[in-house]
């Protein structure tokens, strides 16, 4: 199975501030890569997918970059519906699909 | 509007059966890949199982032969059979479709092993 590692694992961060999480696969996926928002008590939310495609309704404040074996999902001014934890997920290598292990934004 | 509801946690035994329910409005179940994915307690999301279109199967290790997904096409529900159940089991379970990308969330049912 391919192991997706995602840092930092928590972070701080003000409104408006510039945010960027990591995500680094064991193996090259080919931009099979999307990325979850996800608030206490509630399902996941689709933010990106094919590493840098956004899904329909998400704000433009998130984009996604990456290739290979290396993806970052930016937030380019935190607002204060941001703070969640967001998690990346691999698609490449099916039909065992694997999760990063999220990413808490946290209120500094 | 696409709408994935669960149903059927709760708390059981270890050693025991469960199975859980998701009906779908908005799309057909038989028509795409379906999947579960669970999350323990304060831990990240773990995928678990899905039923594609054209019947295959598959699980993850951790669920394999203790774990059957499936769906009634004239129901557009997707199910979730558990047996032996086990204290790491325990999780909120989500079903989640419509591909490999999950657009689609249910709200999640939890599902409580424990003696």
């Amino acid at each position: 199975d391919i192991q997706m590692t995602q840092s930092p694992s928590s972070l701080s961060a003000s409104v408006g501030d510039r945010v960027t999480i990591t995500c680094r696969a064991s193996q090259g996926i080919s931009n099979s890569l999307a990325w979850y928002q996800q608030k206490p008590g509630k399902a996941p939310k689709l933010l990106l997918y094919a590493a840098s495609r956004l899904e329909s309704g998400v704000p433009s404040r998130f984009s996604g970059s990456g290739s290979g074996t290396d993806y970052t999902l930016t937030i380019s001014s935190l607002q204060p519906e941001d703070f969640a934890t967001y998690y990346c997920q691999q698609y490449y290598s099916t039909p065992s699909l694997t999760f990063g292990g999220g990413t808490k934004v946290e209120i500094k | 509007e696409v709408q994935l509801v669960e149903t059927g946690g709760g708390l059981i035994q270890p050693g025991g059966s469960l199975r859980l329910s998701c009906a779908a409005s908005g799309f057909t179940v038989s028509s795409n890949y379906m999947s579960w994915v669970r999350q323990a307690p304060g831990k990240g999301l773990e995928w678990v199982s899905v039923i594609y279109s054209g019947g295959s199967t598959y699980y993850a290790d951790s669920v394999k032969g203790r774990f059957t997904i499936s769906r009634d096409n004239s129901k557009n529900t997707l199910y979730l059979q558990m047996n032996s159940l086990r204290a790491e089991d325990t999780a909120v379970y989500y079903c989640a479709g419509v591909q490999r990308v999950f657009h689609y969330w249910g709200q999640g049912t939890l599902v409580t092993v424990s003696s």
